[in-house]
């Protein structure tokens, strides 16, 4: 596609629910990455993907949070029993490597209530 | 370990001033720095990156070693540059990105 594309683009959630946030990369893009941008907290690194290896997952706040990668292209986030402070907007992005800037999608507007 | 700072989380001046928002990183290798732009409703850019040396939309940033910095700077702010903005660092030969927290200019008429 011409972009990253997020879906949903907002999901409310009722706490303990659990929700899955899909990405969909810039085609050839190799590296992926997700991000939760809090509000007043700026942009919170969660796992970032190389293909479909996750060499850096150091940012998952807990284990109720997981991501996959498959086909090197469209990554799932998932959150298992949802809890109020995982309302947050969740932005995905990804790049061709090593020398080139990471290209945002949208992202998914989080609220669990 | 890696860590950006931008000590202002809103920033306030009147259109025709001059701009600067502060980055100051913590890396003792060769970063990379970028800054990112997000306006209203839309999604995250990339506005420059040090490596290109470039002006965008007015504005520039010179990487300062010494001091560790990454400023963003315009001369002469427009009501249009209100945005949020994000520095970042990447390692070099590294894929992630380290994020600020950002700083919100509001440029007043």
């Amino acid at each position: 596609g011409a972009g990253v594309s997020q879906s949903p683009s907002n999901k409310v959630t009722e706490k303990g629910k659990d929700v899955e946030l899909r990405c969909d990369p810039i085609s050839g893009h190799t590296a992926l990455y997700w991000y939760r941008q809090s509000l007043g907290q700026g942009l919170e690194f969660l796992i970032y993907f190389q293909g479909n290896s996750a060499p850096d997952k150091s940012g998952l706040p807990s284990d109720r949070f997981s991501a996959e990668r498959t086909g090197g292209s469209v990554s799932t986030l998932t959150i298992q029993r949802t809890q109020q402070e995982d309302s947050a907007v969740y932005l995905c992005a990804s790049s061709t490597g090593t020398i080139t800037e990471a290209f945002f999608g949208q992202g998914t507007r989080l609220t669990v209530v | 370990a890696q860590r950006v700072t931008q000590p202002e989380k809103l920033l306030s001046v009147f259109k025709g001033a001059p701009v600067e928002l502060k980055c100051n990183y913590s890396y003792s290798g060769s970063p990379e720095l970028f800054w990112y732009v997000q306006y209203s409703r839309q999604r995250l850019q990339l506005l420059l990156r040090h490596i290109s040396r470039e002006s965008i939309k007015g504005f520039t940033a010179d990487l300062n070693k010494g001091e560790t910095s990454f400023h963003l700077k315009k001369p002469f702010a427009q009501e249009e540059d209100s945005a949020m903005y994000y520095c970042a660092l990447r390692r070099a030969g590294f894929n992630k990105f380290y994020f600020g927290s950002g700083t919100k200019l509001n440029v007043k008429p």
